[in-house]
């Protein structure tokens, strides 16, 4: 129930295109979901993150669209650029996950992301 | 310049040896983690730290050992009890201030293999 399933796990989109990433997961309790980029041999940054109370946040080509209902969250990079190519992953965590002041993450499997020219 | 810093980049270990992992803080951040990454696996918590001299086993904890004796040092040993120790391993870092929605800042990684 702790899971969060991310797919596709790899993503080929051309220069301007859409690059959807899709994230779904189990736990009813999860109420902040992040999204990570990671480019090679470093580590994971924080994009983007939403809560529950909203359906979609962006910030600049960076949107996330999420829907409770259907426990499913979603990362949309629109004009896609070729240094846009990354390793994404979604994550999620709750109040009560690791005690009062710590927030206990849960990753997706990662979506490795190639933007061609 | 502050941040977190991992060393070494690469660490190459002999089976059965114990190795330890560096991992320093200069942002005054309370909370420290140490996740292990495997291909198509995602990042899976190891042992957590909320203060100094306190930590927690995270979820895959079995086969590795950890200290907390000062606030910006989080050092990761893996021991010769980790079956498939072969991984990268990021250490992460968070104010502790905002609860849950602490962003977690990650350092440049340790890429160990075990020969």
């Amino acid at each position: 129930q702790q899971q969060v399933k991310q797919s596709p796990q790899s993503l080929i989109v051309q220069k301007g295109g859409i690059s959807i990433i899709n994230c779904a997961y189990e736990n009813t309790a999860f109420d902040y979901f992040p999204w990570y980029q990671q480019f090679p041999g470093k580590g994971p940054a924080l994009l983007i993150a939403i809560r529950p109370d909203v359906s979609e946040k962006k910030e600049g080509r960076f949107t996330i669209s999420f829907n409770k209902s259907a426990k499913q969250f979603s990362l949309h990079i629109m004009d896609s650029q070729p240094g846009d190519s990354a390793t994404y992953f979604c994550a999620a965590t709750s109040k009560n996950a690791g005690g009062t002041s710590y927030g206990k993450l849960t990753f997706g499997q990662g979506t490795i992301l190639t933007v061609h020219p | 310049d502050g941040g977190i810093t991992q060393s070494p980049k690469y660490l190459f270990r002999k089976e059965g040896q114990n190795v330890t992992l560096s991992c320093e803080q200069n942002l005054n951040h309370d909370a420290m983690y140490w996740y292990r990454q495997d291909p198509g696996q995602g990042l899976r918590l190891i042992y957590y730290s909320q203060i100094v001299n306190d930590f927690q086993k995270g979820d895959i904890a079995e086969g590795y050992s950890v200290s907390r004796e000062k606030k910006e040092s989080f050092p990761l040993t893996v021991t010769s009890a980790q079956k498939n120790p072969t991984a990268f391993y990021l250490c992460a870092s968070s104010r502790g201030t905002s609860g849950f929605t602490d962003t977690q800042y990650f350092g440049p990684g340790t890429r160990l293999t075990v020969l």
